[in-house]
């Protein structure tokens, strides 16, 4: 069955360091979400990708689609304490199935 | 507008009890699905709806029964609770257009011990 992976499981920057987690799935995707969820909380949407190749950019953050739709990546520049939390890429084919990867759990060290 | 309302928000269960986690969502959406949240497992698929009347199974959909009666209510049932169900069951929400899905809106979790 479709699986998606997410590495690292975990990071610990410095405030003010990049921070990047990359999420590669078993399956040609036809989009891809990204979540954040903070500590005792619940996972909240931040983006949705869906062509190939596609790039886009909330402030500090920017998420990439790969060319062949199985893989993405979140990048934050210069992370704030604010960033804390997991951040989950979830992926979908046409079967209507949005499987989670793990997670990342970003931890910012003042 | 209360988005996605899960009920109850805790629950302590004896091994062998039946329990009905509650989902209910007021934005008219069509997709509904469950998920559970472990230690160092993210959230994994248990069962998902794309509609009144439809259900299917998701990654780990053993020992959970879903229904869709409604386009608002999407019920979650545990038969007969065994400790390994112990997690956060989270239900979301979206609309769906054509064969893409949207995004997600979750409720805030019931958090369930097995004992």
């Amino acid at each position: 069955g479709q699986q998606v992976m997410q590495i690292p499981q975990y990071q610990h920057v410095q405030e003010g360091e990049d921070f990047t987690t990359y999420c590669n799935s078993s399956t040609t995707l036809s989009n891809i979400q990204w979540y954040k969820q903070r500590p005792g909380g619940h996972p909240v949407f931040l983006i949705q990708l869906v062509k190939s190749g596609e790039v886009k950019k909330q402030k500090r953050l920017t998420f990439q689609f790969g060319e062949a739709k199985k893989n993405s990546s979140l990048h934050i520049t210069a992370t704030q304490t604010t960033d804390v939390g997991t951040y989950f890429c979830a992926g979908s084919n046409r079967d209507d199935k949005i499987i989670f990867g793990k997670g990342t759990r970003l931890h910012i060290l003042p | 507008n209360a988005g996605v309302t899960q009920t109850p928000k805790f629950q302590v269960l004896k091994t062998g009890q039946s329990m009905t986690l509650q989902c209910a969502q007021d934005m008219n959406h069509e997709y509904m699905s469950w998920y559970r949240q472990d230690p160092g497992m993210g959230l994994r698929l248990i069962h998902y709806s794309v509609g009144a009347g439809i259900t299917d199974q998701g990654e780990v959909p053993n020992g959970y029964n879903v229904s869709r009666s409604t386009t608002e209510d999407f019920p979650l049932r545990l038969l007969s609770a065994a400790p390994s169900q112990t997690s956060v069951y989270f239900c979301a929400s979206s609309l769906r257009r054509g064969v893409s899905n949207q995004p997600q809106h979750f409720g805030d979790g019931t958090r369930l011990s097995i004992l």
